[in-house]
C-alpha cells in the first residue's frame, strides 16, 4: 500500500457525461500527479499540482481539468466524455519535487 | 526532448535463472531515473531511483539496475528470478531539476513472464 488513495476504483459512465475522480495523497506529500494509462498512448502525464498550485500540465485535453484543495485532495474532473477516455487514471504524490512518486490503485473508467 | 525506450515488449526467464529487463533514455543533462513494477489490476510501485552517486542501485525485491551514461542505459536486473516476479515494468526517467517540470516520462512498459 503506497498510501495514496482513490475513489471511486471503477466507473461506467455515457458518452457526453461528467466525471470527478479523487486522490489523497500520502500524508504530508504536497505534489499531486495525474497520470492517464490507455493501451494506445501508454502511460502519459496529464498535470502536477504543489501545495494547492498548478506547477506543470502534459498532454491533458481542454475538456479535463484538476485543481488541490487546501487539504492537499486532488479532484481530476473530465466532461463531454468520449469512448476514447476510457483508461486507467492514476494520482501519485511525492515528498519532495526530485523523489520517486508513489502511485495509487487508479481508476478505471469505462465511457459506453 | 525526453524520452524513454524499453526495446523489448516481453522478456521470458526461467525460475532462478538471472533476468534483465532494458531501457535506454534521451535527456539533456544529467537524469533522473526509475522504475516501476505494475501487477494486475494494481498501481505502480516504485522499484529503485538512479539520481547520482553509484551506477549500480539496488532497490526492492532484490532489483538493482545499472546505469551506464556512455550507453544511455539504464537495464533492470535481478540475478535469481521468481515466478511472483512476473508482472509489466517500466522504465522512466525525469528531467533535471533545472528544468520547469518534474514530470515522469515513462517507457512503453516490458512484460515479464518468469517460468516455472
Amino acid at each position: 500500500d503506497s498510501g495514496v488513495t482513490q475513489t471511486p476504483k471503477h466507473l461506467i459512465t455515457a458518452t457526453g457525461q461528467r466525471v470527478t475522480l479523487r486522490c489523497s495523497p500520502r500524508s504530508g506529500d504536497l505534489s499531486v500527479y495525474w497520470y492517464q494509462q490507455s493501451l494506445d498512448q501508454g502511460l502519459q502525464f496529464l498535470i502536477q499540482y504543489y501545495n494547492g498550485e498548478e506547477r506543470a500540465k502534459g498532454n491533458i485535453l481542454e475538456r479535463f481539468s484538476a485543481q488541490q484543495f487546501p487539504d492537499l485532495h486532488s479532484e481530476l474532473n473530465l466532461s463531454s466524455l468520449e469512448l476514447g477516455d476510457s483508461a486507467l487514471y492514476f494520482c501519485a504524490s511525492t515528498p519532495r519535487l526530485d523523489g520517486e512518486q508513489y502511485f495509487g490503485p487508479g481508476t478505471r473508467l469505462t465511457v459506453t | 526532448a525526453q524520452s524513454v525506450a524499453q526495446p523489448e515488449d516481453q522478456v521470458n526467464v526461467a525460475e532462478g535463472n538471472p533476468l534483465t529487463v532494458k531501457c535506454t533514455y534521451s535527456v539533456s543533462g544529467n537524469p533522473y531515473l526509475f522504475w516501476y513494477v505494475q501487477y494486475p489490476n494494481r498501481g505502480l510501485q516504485f522499484l529503485l531511483k538512479y539520481i547520482t552517486g553509484d551506477n549500480l542501485v539496488k532497490g526492492s525485491y532484490g532489483f538493482e539496475a545499472e546505469f551506464n551514461k556512455s550507453q544511455t542505459s539504464f537495464h533492470l536486473k535481478k540475478p535469481s528470478a521468481l515466478v511472483s516476479d512476473s508482472a509489466l515494468y517500466f522504465c522512466a526517467v525525469r528531467a533535471p531539476r533545472s528544468y520547469n517540470t518534474d514530470k515522469l516520462i515513462f517507457g512503453t512498459g516490458t512484460r515479464l513472464q518468469v517460468f516455472p
